[in-house]
């Protein structure tokens, strides 16, 4: 069965430190794997990746697929409250003529001032 | 530009009634597909509908239908509402729906309809 998993499911850091999201997959005719941060209710486009080793970066945001290993990470630098959010993987099933998302639970992130 | 819009924004529900959902689309986005987003959870893949034709089906029961208007906007109606239906439900469009570029099917969020069943 087609699976994201992602981790941790919630972190409370201080503004200013670096964190780490993860975003482990297992799905078939892999397309593409997304980042959206939500934060109230619509989910806002991030990033996507597509090729394994290129770097995906906006501002203190950054973005690495490891197709190899079937995982993703997206790092936050120098914190701030507002990026204070939930933040969810999705990844691409190219099926047939439509591509299915599959979204993990997502990492609930509380930047503390 | 507008965005994705959807109505309503809220709505409480009894069991057993039909409950119906409406979104539109960016301008010039052609597919749409719903999510149902539980307390918690990520979004989880309910239709998409590119061009008026079903495009994919999630596991969701029969209750759950859909359609696609010539306007490209959607609908979404739940029947015989359960307890379990109470979610956030959202839209999402997108250019194409499968086909061409991967930046083309980067789907686009409404703010979603919080439905409550009591």
């Amino acid at each position: 069965e087609d699976k994201v998993v992602q981790s941790p499911l919630s972190l409370v850091v201080h503004e200013g430190d670096t964190v780490t999201l993860n975003c482990s997959y297992e799905v078939t005719n892999f397309r593409s794997l997304l980042w959206y941060k939500q934060e109230k209710k619509a989910p806002t486009f991030l990033f996507m990746l597509t090729s394994s080793g290129i770097e995906k970066k906006s501002g203190r945001l950054s973005s690495i697929l490891d197709k190899k290993e079937l995982f993703s990470i997206l790092n936050i630098t120098a914190t701030q409250t507002g990026d204070s959010a939930v933040y969810l993987c999705a990844v691409i099933h190219r099926r047939y003529n439509f591509n299915k998302f599959y979204f993990g639970s997502g990492t609930k992130l509380n930047v503390k001032p | 530009d507008a965005g994705v819009t959807q109505s309503p924004t809220h709505l409480i529900k009894t069991r057993g009634q039909h409950v119906t959902l409406r979104c539109s689309p960016i301008s010039g986005h052609k597919s749409v597909s719903w999510y149902q987003q539980v307390l918690g959870q990520g979004p989880q893949f309910i239709f998409q509908y590119y061009e008026k034709e079903e495009r994919g089906r999630g596991n969701f029961p029969d209750r759950f239908s859909a359609r696609q208007f010539p306007n490209y906007s959607s609908e979404l109606n739940v029947n015989a509402l359960l307890l379990g239906d109470s979610a956030l439900y959202l839209c999402a469009s997108s250019y194409q729906g499968g086909q061409g570029s991967s930046g083309a099917n980067v789907l686009t969020f409404g703010a979603g309809s919080r439905l409550t069943v009591l």
